[in-house]
């Protein structure tokens, strides 16, 4: 069955500086999606960005980028520039299209703290 | 605006007195789901359905029942709430035809508390 481990409860980064998320994932599946969201005390769950496995470059979005080794089964989110605005848990999944119910597997999350 | 709207926001109830958490989505997505969030776990599917009258169970369903008589509407159902379904709910709908790559939006979320 697939997983998704985030092994980092909680990180803290002082404003204006740069952190990374770690998140590992377990599948046999050679195409699938990975994810992050982002979760601020408001609850609302945010798309960050995604990922595809077929795709070899890394993707981007603004101040958010992701370190994605497919081989190693890795996809580490890259925030640069941390805002205050950026605290909150993150969340790494993943999705496949095998068997039927195409839901989303969690990691536990990584509360992340922004130091002003 | 596109929105997934859940309601009620915040709900404390007593064991075993029915509820029913709504969930609606005006995106015309055929996919709608509901999943729990509980500290340390991640979020876990409880039920998803994959069009009108197309249902099926998730890693934990136990305790739950949905619905989908309508495209837009996907409600979740506790026949008899227990203290164990103390959690925060989330509902969530995408396309299918775009594949998993396409996103899942998400309800505001649901606090519910059963004594």
């Amino acid at each position: 069955a697939q997983t998704v481990t985030q092994s980092q409860p909680e990180m803290s980064v002082q404003e204006a500086e740069t952190v990374t998320l770690s998140c590992t994932y377990d599948t046999s599946e050679s195409d699938y999606y990975l994810f992050w969201y982002k979760q601020p005390p408001s609850r609302q769950m945010i798309l960050v960005i995604r990922q595809e496995a077929y795709k070899q470059q890394n993707a981007t979005e603004n101040r958010f980028s992701v370190n994605f080794q497919k081989a190693a089964k890795s996809f580490s989110l890259k925030i640069s520039d941390s805002q205050l605005g950026d605290a909150a848990m993150y969340f790494c999944a993943y999705r496949d299209d095998r068997g039927s119910n195409y839901q989303l597997i969690w990691g536990a999350g990584t509360k992340l703290i922004i130091k002003p | 605006e596109a929105q997934v709207t859940q309601n009620p926001r915040y709900l404390i109830t007593v064991t075993g007195k029915k509820l029913t958490v709504t969930c609606s989505q005006n995106m015309n997505h055929e996919y709608m789901s509901w999943y729990r969030q509980d500290p340390g776990l991640g979020l876990r599917q409880i039920y998803y359905s994959m069009n009108v009258e197309v249902t099926d169970k998730g890693d934990v369903p136990e305790g739950y029942k949905v619905s989908r008589k309508e495209k837009r509407n996907f409600p979740l159902i506790l026949e008899s709430p227990s203290p164990n379904q103390t959690s925060l709910y989330f509902c969530a709908s995408s396309f299918l035809s775009a594949g998993v790559g396409s996103p899942l939006h998400f309800g505001n979320g649901t606090r519910l508390t059963v004594t």
